[in-house]
């Protein structure tokens, strides 16, 4: 398996700005992305990384640094109903173009009003 | 509507009896995969299929089976399950591409004593 962390758990407060944060290690690196789970329900994408730098979509963005080993998720104008586990997920593609995916244990994100 | 259904939603099993949970998506998507999620351990890939009769081991795919014979179908098998394979389990779909994301179902909640 891949080494992919991020912080298990993490508490805001509603109108504030929160940033989730993935480190990983990984070979054939073709992508990264950030799913939201609610509990007792199925993940649903977020966003997606591929280059270096950030990609914006409302109010959520994501970051990529490739050379790092890095990405976070920055939500904005917190929403009580932003409160949800965030998963960080990495794909790989090895040399017959055949693509896994490592996801990371995730962070719950609590918000609060 | 597009989508990924499982079937069952939940099962209780027993140790050592055969069962499939099924998975079909209607977006005729190439790729599809299967997934476990236990606390504290996030989502770990079972199997994958890049396309129709192409199938690869994901991160733990010991006492699981697969196939993929049709486009839309992607079944786990578990020969004899073990007290070890209770879990939730998801199905994943996704077009074939650097920029797609996976389409998860609504997962199979599995019990077994």
């Amino acid at each position: 398996g891949q080494n992919i962390d991020q912080p298990t758990e993490m508490t805001a407060t509603e109108g504030a700005i929160v940033q989730i944060n993935c480190t990983y290690q990984t070979s054939g690196f073709n992508g990264l992305f950030w799913y939201q789970q609610h509990a007792g329900e199925a993940p649903t994408f977020l966003s997606y990384n591929v280059l270096d730098g950030l990609e914006e979509k409302g109010r959520f963005s994501s970051f990529l640094s490739r050379s790092k080993g890095y990405s976070y998720l920055l939500l904005k104008e917190l929403q009580m109903k932003d409160s949800a586990s965030y998963l960080c997920a990495v794909r790989e593609e090895d040399l017959y173009n055949f693509n896994k995916f490592y996801f990371g244990s995730g962070t719950k994100l609590n918000v609060k009003p | 509507e597009a989508q990924v259904t499982q079937n069952p939603r939940y099962l209780i099993t027993v140790t050592g009896k055969k069962l499939t949970v099924t998975c079909s998506q209607n977006m005729n998507h190439e790729y599809m995969s299967w997934y476990r999620q236990d606390p504290g351990l996030g989502l770990r890939q079972i199997y994958y299929s890049m396309n129709v009769e192409v199938t690869d081991k994901g991160d733990v795919p010991e006492g699981y089976k697969v196939s993929r014979k049709e486009k839309r179908n992607f079944p786990l098998i578990l020969e004899s399950p073990s007290p070890n394979q209770t879990s939730l389990y998801f199905c994943a779909s996704s077009l074939k591409g650097r920029q797609e994301t996976q389409y998860f179902g609504p997962g199979t909640r599995l019990l077994v004593l």
